[in-house]
């Protein structure tokens, strides 16, 4: 069964540092991976996806990375704004036996930029 | 264009009560999905339709959870005689086609049951 795990659970920075989000899954058979943001009491804006055949994918200040043979990702945040403060959910997408697909989340990292 | 809408936004149920929870998806997507988000949690996955025909519904908690999307476009989640423990955001997701694109998220229902 497909497992992920986001390290760490809660950050908290000054405004200007540049960060690092971990994700990590226990099966290397995906299809993709996506990182999304969660604002408190709202639905899950997409960041980036990254398809399971490249390494990295950027958007702005934002730079994803996967490693899918050792099941990791990391999300670097440059430059960090207190308007970046949120939740990061990974989220890797499978493929069932049945035919099926569906995102399996990780528990996120609730990130905490202060002015 | 439009994104992925819900309605309602909140709804507030006293246990035993049916609720019916509607998700509007991206027009043309062919993909949606249902995932339930408890307090603190990552969304947790509950049925997939693609098209009108539902795929996979094995994350449904229970009997007492049914989703339909008869036409392919407008999808509903039914809770029968709810329990405290559906208490919990309800997502959308729609996507065009295949695994390669995306998923868009809706607002999210949240469901308190009392």
């Amino acid at each position: 069964k497909q497992e992920v795990t986001q390290i760490p659970a809660a950050l908290s920075v000054p405004e200007g540092e540049n960060l690092v989000l971990n994700c990590s899954f226990t099966d290397s058979a995906i299809y993709n991976l996506q990182w999304f943001r969660q604002d408190p009491g709202k639905g899950l804006t997409s960041l980036l996806l990254i398809q399971s055949s490249q390494r990295e994918q950027t958007s702005g200040r934002l730079n994803a990375s996967l490693d899918k043979s050792s099941g990791r990702s990391t999300l670097y945040i440059a430059a960090s704004q207190p308007g970046d403060s949120a939740t990061y959910l990974c989220a890797v997408r499978i493929i069932t036996q049945g035919g099926s697909e569906k995102l399996v989340f990780g528990k996120g990292t609730k990130l905490t930029v202060n002015p | 264009g439009a994104g992925v809408s819900q309605s309602p936004r909140y709804k507030v149920a006293k246990r035993g009560q049916d609720v019916a929870l509607r998700c509007d998806p991206i027009s043309g997507h062919v993909s949606l999905f249902w995932y339930q988000q408890a307090l603190g949690q990552g969304p947790e996955f509950l049925t997939y339709f693609q098209n009108e025909a539902q795929l996979d519904k094995s994350g449904l908690p229970s009997d007492r959870f049914f989703a339909e999307r008869p036409e392919g476009s407008v999808s509903t989640l039914k809770i029968q005689r709810t329990q405290q423990e559906d208490s919990a955001v309800y997502l959308c997701a729609s996507s065009p086609g295949t695994a390669l694109h995306e998923q868009y998220f809706g607002p999210g229902t949240r469901l308190t049951v009392t």
